[in-house]
């Protein structure tokens, strides 16, 4: 079984630019989050799908952070525009609906860097 | 005061040892606890959970929690050289799955 993908693996960008991180869960887990993780700091919640609707998005920075999961599959973490400070790792994770553990598996991230 | 908070280390064990891993938490809401380990660009993988006060064993590890002092901790008998990663402490408050992480301590087996 196929675990979480994330693209791209790393990107360089200059401030002012746009990005787009895309996520594919594990099939069939409805429960999408993204995470972030600044150097030197702890890997920080930004939102949480279930299925294609927003659950919970209180840790987004500000509005140039815009998340989508159409049709309850894959997501995409656009930032727009960029800067420095939004340097760092973005992970995705998944999880099943009825995951009793509250289990997340989490992809190997994206990593970004803002010039 | 962070959320949860985690020596960063590095933490030095000989092969063979225990390897002790610490983490304080501050929301005393927290009801689920979970030990990720990360290896070096690589993802967090879940390692163990526990819900309730006490110990919990799962192979050569053992999970400890002690809710009234905010503690849980992770053992690693017998620790191997492959055991060298970043361990992530990470609280969930009751409801949803939103995990709170600390900054990891980063374990070092030495041959």
């Amino acid at each position: 079984e196929a675990g979480v993908t994330q693209f791209p693996s790393h990107s360089v960008i200059e401030k002012g630019q746009t990005v787009t991180l895309r996520c594919d869960p594990i099939s069939g887990h409805d429960n999408l989050y993204w995470y972030r993780r600044v150097m030197g700091k702890e890997i920080k919640f930004l939102l949480h799908f279930v299925k294609e609707s927003k659950q919970d998005e209180s840790g987004m920075p500000n509005n140039r952070f815009l998340a989508e999961r159409t049709g309850g599959t894959y997501s995409t973490l656009k930032v727009q525009p960029a800067e420095l400070e939004d340097s760092g790792v973005y992970f995705c994770a998944s999880s099943h609906k009825a995951s009793p553990t509250g289990e997340l598996f989490f992809g190997e991230g994206s990593r970004l860097t803002v010039l | 005061q962070k959320e949860v908070e985690q020596n960063s280390g590095p933490l030095s064990v000989p092969e063979g040892a225990i390897a002790s891993l610490n983490c304080t938490y501050s929301d005393r809401g927290s009801q689920s606890f979970f030990w990720y380990r990360q290896y070096s660009g690589k993802s967090p993988e879940l390692i163990m959970f526990i819900y309730s006060n006490g110990d919990k064993e799962d192979g050569r590890f053992t999970a400890q929690l002690n809710k009234a002092s905010q503690y849980v901790s992770l053992l690693i008998r017998d620790s191997q050289p492959s055991d060298s990663a970043t361990y992530l402490c990470a609280v969930m408050a009751g409801g949803g799955n939103k995990l709170t992480f600390g900054t990891g301590t980063q374990l070092k087996v030495e041959l």
